[in-house]
Protein backbone atom coordinates (compact mmCIF):
# COMPACT_ATOMS: atom_id res chain seq x y z
CA UNK A 1 0.00 0.00 0.00
CA UNK A 2 0.90 3.68 -0.46
CA UNK A 3 -0.98 4.61 2.01
CA UNK A 4 0.90 6.94 4.66
CA UNK A 5 0.41 5.71 8.39
CA UNK A 6 0.40 7.44 11.26
CA UNK A 7 2.50 6.88 14.40
CA UNK A 8 0.95 6.94 17.29
CA UNK A 9 -2.68 5.99 16.35
CA UNK A 10 -3.20 8.12 19.29
CA UNK A 11 -1.79 10.33 21.64
CA UNK A 12 -2.61 11.97 25.52
CA UNK A 13 -0.83 14.79 26.68
CA UNK A 14 -0.99 17.42 28.90
CA UNK A 15 -1.87 21.36 28.41
CA UNK A 16 1.19 23.21 27.55
CA UNK A 17 3.46 19.72 26.69
CA UNK A 18 4.40 19.07 22.78
CA UNK A 19 3.46 16.58 20.55
CA UNK A 20 4.83 14.66 18.29
CA UNK A 21 3.16 12.25 15.50
CA UNK A 22 4.62 10.49 12.60
CA UNK A 23 4.06 9.71 9.32
CA UNK A 24 5.73 6.94 7.10
CA UNK A 25 5.10 6.25 3.45
CA UNK A 26 6.40 3.71 0.76
CA UNK A 27 6.65 5.64 -2.95
CA UNK A 28 8.66 8.40 -4.37
CA UNK A 29 6.24 11.60 -3.08
CA UNK A 30 5.85 15.12 -4.58
CA UNK A 31 4.72 17.09 -1.26
CA UNK A 32 3.12 15.84 1.78
CA UNK A 33 1.04 17.63 3.80
CA UNK A 34 -0.99 17.70 7.13
CA UNK A 35 -4.32 18.37 8.10
CA UNK A 36 -6.43 18.31 11.15
CA UNK A 37 -9.91 17.51 11.53
CA UNK A 38 -12.36 18.25 14.63
CA UNK A 39 -15.71 18.21 15.27
CA UNK A 40 -15.89 22.05 15.56
CA UNK A 41 -13.74 22.90 12.92
CA UNK A 42 -14.28 20.42 10.10
CA UNK A 43 -10.96 19.49 8.28
CA UNK A 44 -7.92 21.94 7.91
CA UNK A 45 -5.26 22.36 6.23
CA UNK A 46 -1.92 22.86 8.24
CA UNK A 47 1.32 22.76 5.97
CA UNK A 48 2.47 21.66 3.18
CA UNK A 49 6.33 20.50 2.48
CA UNK A 50 7.53 20.08 -0.61
CA UNK A 51 9.84 17.31 -1.33
CA UNK A 52 13.23 19.32 -1.74
CA UNK A 53 12.20 20.50 1.60
CA UNK A 54 13.65 19.50 5.10
CA UNK A 55 11.55 21.28 7.19
CA UNK A 56 9.41 24.17 7.52
CA UNK A 57 7.58 26.19 10.34
CA UNK A 58 4.07 27.31 10.85
CA UNK A 59 3.19 29.37 14.32
CA UNK A 60 3.32 26.38 16.64
CA UNK A 61 3.86 23.63 14.37
CA UNK A 62 7.00 22.36 12.99
CA UNK A 63 7.28 19.60 10.29
CA UNK A 64 10.14 17.63 9.11
CA UNK A 65 10.89 15.35 6.34
CA UNK A 66 13.13 12.93 5.31
CA UNK A 67 12.85 11.46 1.83
CA UNK A 68 15.80 8.83 2.58
CA UNK A 69 13.51 7.49 5.41
CA UNK A 70 10.49 7.87 3.91
CA UNK A 71 9.09 9.70 6.61
CA UNK A 72 7.85 12.83 8.23
CA UNK A 73 7.04 14.07 11.81
CA UNK A 74 4.43 17.06 12.91
CA UNK A 75 5.51 18.94 16.34
CA UNK A 76 3.26 20.93 17.73
CA UNK A 77 4.77 22.85 20.63
CA UNK A 78 3.34 24.00 23.67
CA UNK A 79 -0.30 22.50 23.12
CA UNK A 80 -4.23 23.74 23.57
CA UNK A 81 -7.29 22.52 24.20
CA UNK A 82 -8.08 23.33 21.04
CA UNK A 83 -5.41 21.18 19.22
CA UNK A 84 -8.02 17.67 20.07
CA UNK A 85 -8.30 16.89 17.11
CA UNK A 86 -6.90 13.89 14.69
CA UNK A 87 -3.63 14.49 12.54
CA UNK A 88 -3.43 13.39 8.95
CA UNK A 89 -0.98 13.08 6.74
CA UNK A 90 -1.42 13.09 2.41
CA UNK A 91 1.43 12.60 0.13
CA UNK A 92 0.97 13.29 -3.07
CA UNK A 93 3.03 10.77 -5.44
CA UNK A 94 4.63 10.91 -8.34
CA UNK A 95 1.31 10.28 -10.21
CA UNK A 96 -0.44 13.44 -8.94
CA UNK A 97 -2.52 10.88 -6.80
CA UNK A 98 -3.38 11.87 -3.18
CA UNK A 99 -3.23 9.36 -0.36
CA UNK A 100 -4.16 9.63 3.18
CA UNK A 101 -3.10 8.24 5.96
CA UNK A 102 -5.50 6.72 9.06
CA UNK A 103 -4.38 9.49 11.47
CA UNK A 104 -3.21 10.18 15.10
CA UNK A 105 -6.04 11.05 17.12
CA UNK A 106 -4.87 13.72 19.63
CA UNK A 107 -6.11 14.59 23.16
CA UNK A 108 -5.05 17.10 25.29
CA UNK A 109 -5.70 17.23 28.62
CA UNK A 110 -5.99 20.46 31.03
CA UNK B 1 -17.28 33.58 0.21
CA UNK B 2 -19.05 30.58 1.79
CA UNK B 3 -15.93 28.60 0.64
CA UNK B 4 -17.14 24.81 0.31
CA UNK B 5 -20.55 23.86 0.61
CA UNK B 6 -21.99 20.44 0.49
CA UNK B 7 -25.83 19.51 0.37
CA UNK B 8 -27.06 17.61 2.07
CA UNK B 9 -25.89 17.19 5.10
CA UNK B 10 -27.29 13.94 6.15
CA UNK B 11 -29.11 11.54 4.09
CA UNK B 12 -30.70 7.62 4.67
CA UNK B 13 -31.12 5.33 1.61
CA UNK B 14 -32.86 2.01 0.80
CA UNK B 15 -30.77 -0.78 -0.42
CA UNK B 16 -30.91 0.19 -4.53
CA UNK B 17 -31.94 3.74 -4.17
CA UNK B 18 -30.14 6.65 -6.14
CA UNK B 19 -29.15 10.21 -5.11
CA UNK B 20 -26.79 13.38 -6.01
CA UNK B 21 -24.54 15.08 -3.83
CA UNK B 22 -23.73 18.66 -4.69
CA UNK B 23 -20.75 20.54 -3.76
CA UNK B 24 -20.76 24.23 -4.59
CA UNK B 25 -17.05 26.35 -4.26
CA UNK B 26 -16.94 29.90 -4.92
CA UNK B 27 -12.85 30.64 -4.64
CA UNK B 28 -12.98 29.47 -8.73
CA UNK B 29 -10.85 26.82 -7.49
CA UNK B 30 -9.90 24.74 -10.75
CA UNK B 31 -9.33 21.28 -8.60
CA UNK B 32 -12.37 19.55 -6.90
CA UNK B 33 -12.48 16.30 -5.32
CA UNK B 34 -14.89 14.12 -3.74
CA UNK B 35 -14.22 11.68 -0.92
CA UNK B 36 -15.65 9.45 1.44
CA UNK B 37 -14.35 8.87 5.12
CA UNK B 38 -15.59 5.71 7.51
CA UNK B 39 -14.71 5.08 10.83
CA UNK B 40 -11.29 5.53 12.63
CA UNK B 41 -9.66 5.96 8.92
CA UNK B 42 -8.65 8.53 6.87
CA UNK B 43 -10.28 9.92 3.87
CA UNK B 44 -10.03 7.70 0.17
CA UNK B 45 -10.56 8.99 -2.84
CA UNK B 46 -13.24 8.47 -5.04
CA UNK B 47 -13.26 11.10 -7.98
CA UNK B 48 -11.76 14.27 -8.64
CA UNK B 49 -11.88 16.81 -11.48
CA UNK B 50 -8.70 19.13 -12.77
CA UNK B 51 -11.38 21.52 -14.13
CA UNK B 52 -14.63 22.30 -15.77
CA UNK B 53 -15.55 19.21 -17.71
CA UNK B 54 -12.98 17.08 -16.39
CA UNK B 55 -13.31 13.90 -14.02
CA UNK B 56 -11.05 11.28 -13.01
CA UNK B 57 -11.05 8.05 -10.96
CA UNK B 58 -9.40 8.31 -7.57
CA UNK B 59 -9.15 5.12 -5.40
CA UNK B 60 -12.41 4.19 -5.19
CA UNK B 61 -14.98 4.97 -7.49
CA UNK B 62 -16.96 2.00 -8.19
CA UNK B 63 -20.36 3.00 -7.55
CA UNK B 64 -19.76 6.51 -8.16
CA UNK B 65 -20.22 8.64 -10.55
CA UNK B 66 -19.36 12.51 -10.93
CA UNK B 67 -19.84 15.40 -13.37
CA UNK B 68 -18.66 18.72 -13.33
CA UNK B 69 -20.23 20.77 -16.14
CA UNK B 70 -19.64 24.33 -14.12
CA UNK B 71 -16.81 25.29 -12.45
CA UNK B 72 -18.11 25.74 -9.54
CA UNK B 73 -19.98 22.50 -9.12
CA UNK B 74 -18.71 18.85 -8.18
CA UNK B 75 -21.75 16.28 -8.35
CA UNK B 76 -21.51 12.97 -6.97
CA UNK B 77 -24.06 10.32 -7.46
CA UNK B 78 -25.13 7.32 -6.42
CA UNK B 79 -27.01 5.15 -9.48
CA UNK B 80 -27.84 1.93 -6.99
CA UNK B 81 -26.88 2.65 -3.49
CA UNK B 82 -25.62 -0.02 -0.91
CA UNK B 83 -24.95 -0.74 2.49
CA UNK B 84 -21.30 -0.59 1.86
CA UNK B 85 -21.27 2.60 0.82
CA UNK B 86 -22.63 4.26 4.24
CA UNK B 87 -20.31 6.53 4.51
CA UNK B 88 -19.09 10.31 5.32
CA UNK B 89 -18.41 12.06 2.23
CA UNK B 90 -16.55 14.87 2.16
CA UNK B 91 -15.67 17.25 -1.04
CA UNK B 92 -12.85 19.23 -1.37
CA UNK B 93 -11.48 22.02 -3.60
CA UNK B 94 -8.44 23.44 -4.39
CA UNK B 95 -6.04 25.90 -6.52
CA UNK B 96 -4.38 23.30 -8.63
CA UNK B 97 -2.04 20.40 -8.20
CA UNK B 98 1.38 20.13 -6.73
CA UNK B 99 2.39 22.84 -4.41
CA UNK B 100 -1.02 24.17 -5.15
CA UNK B 101 -2.99 21.39 -3.77
CA UNK B 102 -3.70 23.03 -0.19
CA UNK B 103 -7.51 21.67 -0.34
CA UNK B 104 -10.52 23.32 1.35
CA UNK B 105 -12.90 21.16 2.67
CA UNK B 106 -17.01 21.32 2.81
CA UNK B 107 -18.78 20.18 6.01
CA UNK B 108 -19.54 16.44 5.11
CA UNK B 109 -22.61 14.48 4.55
CA UNK B 110 -23.13 11.66 6.77
CA UNK B 111 -24.71 9.04 4.74
CA UNK B 112 -26.67 5.88 5.68
CA UNK B 113 -27.74 3.24 3.42
CA UNK B 114 -29.73 0.72 4.68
Amino acid sequence: SQQGEEDPQALSIQEGENATMNCSYKTSINNLQWYRQNSGRGLVHLILIRSNEREKHSGRLRVTLDTSKKSSSLLITASRAADTASYFCVIEDSNYQLIWGAGTKLIIKP
Amino acid sequence: NAGVTQTPKFRVLKTGQSMTLLCAQDMNHEYMYWYRQDPGMGLRLIHYSVGEGTTAKGEVPDGYNVSRLKKQNFLLGLESAAPSQTSVYFCASSFGGGSYNEQFFGPGTRLTVL
